[in-house]
């Protein structure tokens, strides 16, 4: 069974229409990442979560943004999405430096 | 930011062939690496997670090695087979951090 859930798998929104992908976790992992993945380049991480305490990367676009409401779930709410956010959205979560978990994914298209 | 190389991009080799990739990383303030294969259509899934200078983890046909005073990690696989496609992932982690950066991953095909 799958431990790490990311909704929607596919997901096509219009340029500057704000939209919102979710993770949920069944492992009771206190650390969640969001990794954005364009073609052929390494997962980039966006931001992550040590329990409720959220860490962003400093090149991380402005208009991205996360919540976390509980243990399980996180959000990554992109708020303005531009033709350059199409990319592959990965969801992960660890206990501290354990090895990673990760989701299947959601594939967000921006037309 | 953490400059995380992997080597090669992408590689072809026949089924039968022993491989073998590097992931190179900063040695300053290193606290551990990991290996992950990401098949297509599929989630990243850990391979290994390795700490100490000298580690060798074995799984299988693959195996990994660990140089923390160098800053190198090579990824081995013997006997390739067409199940071994994926492209593999090194994520070196610093000391006094929870951020996993991962590099751009070595692509392998192995062709029957």
């Amino acid at each position: 069974d799958a431990m790490v859930i990311q909704n929607p798998r596919y997901q096509v929104t219009q340029f500057g229409k704000p939209v919102t992908l979710s993770c949920s976790q069944t492992l009771n992992h206190n650390v969640m990442y969001w990794y954005q993945q364009k073609s052929s380049q390494a997962p980039k991480l966006l931001f992550h979560y040590y329990d409720k305490d959220f860490n962003n990367e400093a090149d991380t676009p402005d208009n991205f943004q996360s919540r976390r409401p509980n243990t399980s779930f996180c959000f990554l709410d992109i708020r303005s999405p531009g033709l350059g956010d199409t990319a592959m959205y990965l969801c992960a979560t660890s206990r501290v430096l354990s090895e990673a978990f990760f989701g299947q994914g959601t594939r967000l298209t921006v037309v | 930011i953490l400059n995380v190389e992997q080597s090669p991009q992408s590689l072809h080799v026949q089924e039968g062939d022993s491989t073998n990739f590097t992931c190179s990383f900063p040695s300053s303030n290193f606290y551990a690496l990991h290996w992950y294969r990401w098949e297509t259509a599929k989630s990243p899934e850990a391979l290994f997670v390795m700490t100490l200078n000298g580690d060798e983890k074995k799984k299988g046909r693959i195996s990994a090695t660990l140089n923390t005073k160098e800053g190198y990690s090579y990824l081995y696989i013997k006997g390739s087979q067409p199940e071994d496609s994926a492209t593999y992932l090194c994520a070196p982690i610093t000391s006094g951090t929870y951020k996993y950066i991962f590099g751009t991953g070595t692509r392998l095909k192995v062709l029957a």
